[in-house]
């Protein structure tokens, strides 16, 4: 069974860094492109940024270029989304999401999410 | 990269057919059939249902499909069920090489 697990969320100040993780199993991680998409409170959702399935290449929002950036591990199955200078605006479920069909362009498992509040 | 556009809500009765709009530009759907939909329940993760316009992913009713036309896509619900209320994210791909999504569409089953 697919499984995505999401940790590291919690209440950073305005300015702030954290890294979220995700953990995967169930397929073959490294075979698969993955993404990150959140969702602020009672909003649509926003795609964040994705890695390619050898981490070669990643692409951002252009509202989190130069503040995130996004890794992984594929000898460990983990997904790590490192975020810088994080404003109220970050506020939001982040889900980690696998690439369907060997794309990026849509995603068929997620985690269930993890609530990321910047807040003073 | 704005979002694309979805109407607020929509509602339709059991066994009814709806239809959820979703607008972007020339550069996002209009440029490319990488248009995907996405159902979600209250406090659940979001569920693909609808991919490169108008395929299913395996095990998803045919009550739903999909269609393109210009720079507007459109999620079609047949047969409506009281499970099918839930919020349906339209996204595309961009030229920017990065994912939209619009703002959801509330469907309520009267």
């Amino acid at each position: 069974e697919v499984q995505l697990l999401e940790s590291g969320g919690g209440l950073v100040q305005p300015g702030g860094s954290l890294r979220l993780s995700c953990g995967a199993s169930g397929f073959t991680f490294k075979t698969y492109h993955m993404s990150w998409v959140r969702q602020a409170p009672g909003k649509g959702l926003e795609w964040v940024s994705c890695i390619t399935d050898d981490g070669g290449k990643t692409y951002y929002a252009d509202s989190v270029k130069g503040r995130f950036t996004l890794s992984r591990d594929n000898s460990k199955n983990t997904l790590s989304l490192e975020m810088n200078s994080l404003r109220p605006e970050d506020t939001a479920v982040y889900f980690c999401a696998r690439g369907h069909s060997g794309t990026f362009l849509n995603f068929d498992y997620w985690g269930q999410g993890i609530l990321l509040t910047v807040s003073s | 990269q704005s979002a694309l556009t979805q109407p607020a809500s929509v509602s339709g009765s059991p066994g009814q057919s709806i239809t959820i709009s979703c607008t972007g530009t020339s550069s996002d759907i209009g440029a490319y059939n990488y248009v995907s939909w996405y159902q979600q329940h209250p406090g659940t993760a979001p569920k693909l249902i609808i991919y490169n316009v108008s395929d299913r992913p395996s095990g998803v009713s045919n009550r739903f499909s999909g269609s393109k036309s210009g720079n507007t896509a459109s999620l079609i619900i047949s047969g409506l069920r009281a499970e099918d209320e839930a919020e349906y994210h339209c996204s595309s791909f961009t030229a920017s090489i990065t994912l939209v999504f619009g703002g959801g569409t509330k469907l309520t089953v009267l």
